[in-house]
């Protein structure tokens, strides 16, 4: 199975800050990767597919890069609705796995 | 309005079983692959089964295979979940997930697009 690391686990950020979250995959998954967000009782939202792609209707602070092992989710200015939880997630094969999230906090 | 609602969940003990359904709306159902997604109390996400559009290929983690069976059935646009030989571990919310697939290239590109409220199983006794 291939094992999704994410880095860091939490963070404290302001409003406006730039932030930016790592996945790791523990073998090469090209760019079948896909993030999302969480917020507290509530279903998971994609963000981000295929890497890079960034999914209709999620605003243009959000983007992400990597390709291989290595991978970034980047918000460019923190707004206060992004305080959240950020899952990376593999499709390249099955089973696919989560990394095990970044709580984004209000510092 | 594209939407998914489950339901089935609840509480149930060890050893029982449960079968979750998840009613698809404002899409053509038999078009998209579709996905079961679990989160434990205080947890991250966990992927659990995928189905393909006819149901001919069916995906599941290790932790579930021989005791949970993904289903579709696309004249009723509905997702299933039988679920036996449940165990506490098993204790989730389970969302239902929407599939796309896109094509670039030689790339097959597939990510959960759209995602259910999710229902709540409870293992104890």
């Amino acid at each position: 199975d291939i094992q999704m690391t994410q880095s860091p686990s939490s963070l404290s950020a302001s409003v406006g800050d730039r932030v930016t979250i790592t996945c790791r995959a523990s073998q090469s998954i090209s760019s079948y990767l896909n993030w999302y967000q969480q917020k507290p009782g509530k279903a998971p939202k994609l963000l981000i597919h295929a890497a890079s792609s960034l999914q209709s209707g999620v605003p243009s602070r959000f983007s992400g890069s990597g390709s291989g092992t290595d991978f970034t989710l980047t918000i460019s200015s923190l707004q206060p609705e992004d305080f959240a939880a950020y899952y990376c997630q593999q499709s390249n094969s099955a089973p696919w796995t989560f990394g095990q999230g970044t709580k984004v906090e209000i510092k | 309005e594209v939407q998914l609602v489950e339901s089935g969940g609840g509480l149930v003990q060890p050893g029982g079983s449960l079968r979750l359904s998840c009613a698809a709306s404002g899409f053509t159902f038999r078009s998209y692959w579709m996905s079961w997604v679990r989160q434990a109390p205080g947890k991250g996400l966990e992927w659990v089964a995928n189905i393909n559009h006819d149901g001919s290929g069916k995906y599941y983690v290790d932790s579930v295979k021989g005791r949970f069976t993904i289903s579709r059935d696309n004249a009723k646009n509905s997702l299933y979940l039988q679920m036996n030989g449940l165990r506490a571990e098993d204790t989730a919310v389970y969302y239902c997930a929407r599939v796309p697939l896109l094509i670039a290239g030689t790339y097959y590109y597939y990510y959960m697009d759209v995602w259910g409220k999710g229902t709540t199983v409870t293992v104890s006794s």
